[in-house]
């Protein structure tokens, strides 16, 4: 079956650096996508990943190993207004995007 | 980005009626839309996939009778939550895609929450 893993909660620091993992197995590989949602809003798009590597905007980046089924989204230079949950999405061979359950970060101060 | 318009953004009713929520892509031409449905502190659940001028698609456990989705045309799709209960109260999320080419990122509307009471 189709499976998306992710920590269901992480706490993180002002100013710190915070690296959410997650973990993929799908039917077909179409790329994968990182969202931001926070609480009562849509969720908004933050990073797409179809090749291994690193993707580097801004304080986010964004990191790719297609053989070990594997990303990570990568925040620097925590701010407050970064506490959200952050969904991890794959894209099937039949271009559906399979969602994880997302990750709630804390940010303290 | 492409901009996805959801309306209403927010809507009270009484248990019984139905109510209609429209997902409009403002800049592309959506082939496909998605309808997602989000309880309080859970992830998106996928309820139903429709491509434009076809019968959408409905995950298990969805019943196609009591949330009926149409997409005529490629800027625009409906869900109607018909005979909503209590238990109908979520956040509904609509998102859209375009050429898959172009597209492969999904824009998402902006959220409905539905309180029936």
């Amino acid at each position: 079956g189709q499976n998306i893993d992710q920590p269901t909660e992480m706490t993180a620091t002002e100013g710190a650096i915070v690296q959410i993992n997650c973990t993929y197995q799908t039917s077909g590989f179409n790329g994968l996508f990182w969202y931001q949602q926070h609480a009562g809003e849509a969720p908004t798009f933050l990073s797409y990943n179809v090749l291994d590597g690193l993707e580097e905007k801004g304080r986010f980046s964004s990191f790719l190993s297609r053989s070990k089924g594997y990303s990570y989204l990568l925040l620097k230079e925590l701010q407050m207004k970064d506490s959200a949950s952050y969904l991890c999405a794959c894209m099937d061979s039949n271009y559906q995007l399979i969602w994880g359950a997302g990750t709630k970060l804390i940010i303290k101060p | 980005g492409a901009v996805v318009s959801q309306h209403p953004s927010w809507v009270i009713c009484k248990s019984g009626t139905s109510v209609k929520i429209e997902c409009r892509s403002l800049d592309f031409q959506a082939t496909t839309m998605f309808w997602y449905r989000q309880f309080p502190k859970q992830s998106l659940m996928l309820m139903a996939t429709s491509n434009e001028g076809s019968k959408a698609t409905y995950e298990q456990g969805v019943e196609k009778d009591k949330f009926l989705i149409n997409h005529a045309s490629l800027t625009l799709s409906t869900l109607t939550v018909t005979s909503a209960h209590p238990e109908d109260s979520s956040f509904y999320i609509c998102s859209a895609r375009g050429d898959r080419e172009r597209y492969t990122e999904a824009f998402f509307g902006q959220g409905t929450r539905l309180t029936v009471v």
